[in-house]
This record gives structure tokens, C-alpha cells and sequence, in this order.
């Protein structure tokens, strides 16, 4: 089974500062995907990236990116010049490529609570 | 378009009883999972439809269960509910079953069980 573990349950963030939450995972499958979820306190997870794993290059959306280390099995998420509207629980979550039995699972880490400073 | 919706978005309920929750996928998405959020397990997988039929389910009782209609509208019933299951209940649509479709939440119903 696949298991995904975020090591910060903390993080805090001055704005317009950079910050990098981290996660690791734990899987014997070659393709899967990787996401960064954002909980805010209204409590809608709201997807922030996605990650294929056959694919080498980092993903990227505006302010955020992903530093993706396949054979450390390494998935950390970058918020560069960071807003107050970035405090929330970040989620790392692992999905299992289609032809699996689990694919339609999406498998979350313990989360990272964000907090942003003036 | 229209976010997933959910109703209702607060249930008190008390020992014993049951409860039905309902998700309202995007238009067009066929496939609805369900996962339960508490503080001391975190967000957990309970069950995946897609086009009526359950293809995944994940490690929860038999007392948790849920069908989809054919408007791909969801329900989730939890019968003989125990305090442990005070939890938030969130669904996600995503418009194929598999890694592809991206799966989009909704606001979640919070369930308190006295």
C-alpha cells in the first residue's frame, strides 16, 4: 500500500517570502500522480498542482512549484512571495495510475498547516 | 459551471441513528468519491462511484455505504452511527474514473454525533 508523509505539521511564513513544505512517499508503482491540495479554514480543498511521475520536468503554477525527486520519492511544494491568502492546511496526496485497482483512491498525508506573517 | 455541492453542510445526530448525505458532482463528472476527515485519522478514503457502479472502497465498516444515480448524484449512509463517526464527510467529482480526471471537492458536511 501506498503511504504519503508530510514531517512538518507547521510551517510559518512572512509575506512575500518563500517557503517549502515537504513530502515524502512510499510506493512500489513506476506511474502514479502527485498533487498539493489546499484546505483554508472554510474548509474546501482546492487542488494547488499535480504532478505525473513519467514526467521529469517540475510542475509549476504561478507562485507555486514542485521540486519532484522520483527516486527519493520526494514531492515538495514551493510558495514563493507568499500572500496571506496562502494560510491554510496544505495536503499531499498520491493517486495510482489507471490500470490499478486503487486508482480512483487518492491517498493523503497528515498535512501542513501554513501560516502567514506580516 | 457549478462547483460540487453538498447538502447538508451541518448534521447533528445522536447515537444509534442513521444518516444520509448527499454530493452533487459537477456537471458532466461521473465519477463521486467520498472521504472522512477527523483530526485523528485524517482525510480517509471510504468509497468511489462511477456510473452507478462502486469501483473502490476503502477500509470503513459495513454499517458506511452510498449508491449514485444516474444523474451521477451521490449519497452517502452511515446507519447505527457512533460517536466516532463525528467527522468531516467531504465528496469529489472528477469527470472519469481514473488518475486523469483531477478530482474537485466539495465544501464537505460536518457530522457531530451526541
Amino acid at each position: 500500500a501506498q503511504t504519503v508523509t508530510q514531517s512538518q505539521p507547521e510551517m510559518s511564513v512572512q509575506e512575500a517570502e518563500t517557503v517549502t513544505l515537504s513530502c515524502t512517499y512510499d510506493t512500489s508503482e513506476s506511474d502514479y500522480y502527485l498533487f498539493w491540495y489546499k484546505q483554508p479554514p472554510s474548509r474546501q480543498m482546492i487542488l494547488v498542482i499535480r504532478q505525473e511521475a513519467y514526467k521529469q520536468q517540475n510542475a509549476t503554477e504561478n507562485r507555486f512549484s514542485v521540486n519532484f525527486q522520483k527516486a527519493a520519492k520526494s514531492f515538495s511544494l514551493k510558495i514563493s512571495d507568499s500572500q496571506l491568502g496562502d494560510a491554510a492546511m496544505y495536503f499531499c496526496a498520491y493517486r495510482s495510475p489507471l490500470n490499478t485497482g486503487t486508482a480512483s483512491k487518492l491517498t493523503f498525508g497528515t498535512g501542513t498547516r501554513l501560516q502567514v506573517t506580516l | 459551471k457549478a462547483g460540487v455541492t453538498q447538502t447538508p453542510r451541518y448534521l447533528i445526530k445522536t447515537r444509534g441513528q442513521q444518516v444520509t448525505l448527499s454530493c452533487s458532482p459537477i456537471s458532466g463528472h461521473r465519477s463521486v468519491s467520498w472521504y472522512q476527515q477527523t483530526p485523528g485519522q485524517g482525510l480517509q478514503f471510504l468509497f468511489e462511484y462511477f456510473s452507478e457502479t462502486q469501483r473502490n472502497k476503502g477500509n470503513f465498516p459495513g454499517r458506511f455505504s452510498g449508491r449514485q444515480f444516474s444523474n451521477s448524484r451521490s449519497e452517502m449512509n452511515v446507519s447505527t452511527l457512533e460517536l466516532g463517526d463525528s467527522a468531516l464527510y467531504l465528496c469529489a467529482s472528477s469527470p472519469t474514473s481514473g488518475p486523469r480526471g483531477e478530482q474537485f471537492f466539495g465544501p464537505g458536511t460536518r457530522l457531530t454525533v451526541l
